[in-house]
């Protein structure tokens, strides 16, 4: 089994700024990959970014970059010069593997203000 | 990248009515599709696993005989929520696996609300 904890309910931030969310995982798998979605009040799952455990180099994405440490099991996203329009819920995922890895389990989610 | 559809994206039924919600693959083929109930305020959780061909695995709890989940086609994955109730009310989102040229993405549906009066 595994889990996803994301500790921080909510956050804000002065837009133009950076925020990093924070994702901790637990998994006995080798290989996993994780993922960050963005869900803004429509409700559509928007995909940010992905990161492979065996990948050398902590993913980036345009604004969005990770801060991968895998010894801690941690797998931050970091939203440099944040916008109004990043205002939504994050969350982290990772494949499930009891599922032959084809589903998604989440984190409980992050919700993102971003302040004029 | 792959396009799933749901319709319909939103539906308001009285309680005692079945609601049918279809996900769609609409460039690609899925042989397996994923059905998600997100509660208010809450993450998404996975209710069940439809096959292609084959019976839908239930999440522990997911009753089988009160969401029924039918895969058609290879393109095609409908739930149909039978004697809706108020506790039935949530945001329901399909999404269908795609391997891309990395790694296996999920696609998402855009969700379906549905509320139970």
């Amino acid at each position: 089994a595994q889990k996803i904890t994301q500790t921080q309910p909510g956050m804000f931030v002065q837009e133009k700024e950076a925020v990093t969310l924070d994702c901790t995982y637990d998994t006995s798998d080798p290989s996993y990959g994780l993922f960050w979605y963005k869900q803004p009040s429509s409700g559509e799952m928007i995909f940010l970014i992905y990161q492979g455990s065996y990948d050398q180099q902590n993913a980036t994405e345009g604004r969005y970059s990770l801060n991968f440490q895998k010894a801690r099991k941690s797998a931050n996203l970091v939203i440099s010069a944040s916008q109004l329009g990043d205002s939504a819920m994050y969350f982290c995922a990772m494949r499930d593997p009891d599922n032959y890895g084809q589903n998604f389990v989440f984190g409980p989610g992050t919700r993102l203000s971003v302040l004029p | 990248g792959a396009v799933v559809s749901q319709h319909p994206s939103r539906v308001i039924c009285k309680s005692g009515t079945s609601v049918k919600i279809e996900c769609r693959s609409l460039d690609f083929q899925a042989t397996t599709m994923f059905w998600y109930r997100q509660f208010p305020k809450q993450s998404l959780m996975l209710m069940a696993t439809s096959n292609e061909g084959s019976k839908a695995t239930y999440e522990q709890g997911v009753e089988k005989d009160k969401f029924l989940i039918n895969h058609a086609s290879l393109t095609l994955s409908t739930l149909t929520v039978t004697s809706a109730h108020p506790e039935d009310s949530s945001f329901y989102i399909c999404s269908a696996p795609w391997a891309g040229e990395t790694y296996n993405e999920q696609f998402f549906g855009p969700g379906t609300r549905l509320t139970v009066l």
